[in-house]
């Protein structure tokens, strides 16, 4: 079974500033995927990125960059220059060859002006 | 291109009544899925298809049917509502590539669904 774990139900941010989310996971999958999602008040589920956990490189999204650490079991998400739109519910999550794609509970993040 | 549909938004319901969420793409996206989401619980997977002909269980599975009888649609029934599935509904779709879930899922805008 997969499990996914967000430990800061919230989070805040001022404006510009950069701020990190975590997220750790365990699965038993040798060949898996990681995810973060961001859900605005608007409700709609938006793919933030995505991280291949073959792959060492951090992927990059433009101001949303990852820090995987592999052996950890660690998969965070920085934020940087943080915009008010960037306010939101963000989900981590972990998908693997049973096509179950597992969430986290969230991390609800204010960005203050 | 209108991408991952679902009906209705809202619905109230009252216990012991059944009914089906649509939810309905138009990707030719092989798989496809029902998540509830209740505050402080995340999203959990229901039920999810890779195919037509295919359906298979998730977390929480229980009062819920689902069939998928073409790559398009993937109906989500409830037989009896009960005050327990007051909850949002999300439906999402992805290709299926390779051995692994690897694909981004596409979601729905959610159903918000009450039942008294």
């Amino acid at each position: 079974a997969q499990t996914v774990t967000q430990s800061q139900p919230e989070m805040s941010v001022q404006e510009a500033e950069t701020v990190t989310l975590s997220c750790t996971y365990d699965t038993s999958e040798s060949d898996y995927y990681l995810f973060w999602y961001k859900q605005p008040p608007s409700r709609q589920m938006i793919l933030v990125i995505r991280q291949e956990a073959y792959k060492q490189q951090n992927a990059t999204e433009n101001r949303f960059s990852v820090n995987f650490q592999k052996a950890a079991k660690s998969f965070s998400l920085k934020i940087s220059d943080s915009q008010l739109g960037d306010a939101a519910m963000y989900f981590c999550a972990v998908g693997g060859s049973n096509y179950k794609l597992t969430f986290g509970k969230g991390t609800l993040l204010t960005v203050n002006p | 291109n209108a991408g991952v549909t679902q009906t209705p938004k809202f619905q109230v319901l009252k216990t012991g009544q059944s009914m089906t969420l649509q939810c309905a793409q138009d990707m030719n996206h092989e798989y496809m899925s029902w998540y509830r989401q209740d505050p402080g619980m995340g999203l959990r997977l229901i039920h999810y298809s890779v195919g037509a002909g295919i359906t298979d269980q998730g977390e929480v599975p229980n009062g819920y049917n689902v069939s998928r009888s073409t790559t398009e649609d993937f109906p989500l029934r409830l037989l009896s509502a009960a005050p327990s599935q007051t909850s949002v509904y999300f439906c999402a779709s992805s290709y299926v590539s390779g051995s692994s879930y690897n694909s981004p899922l596409h979601f729905g805008n959610g159903t918000r669904l009450t039942v008294t």
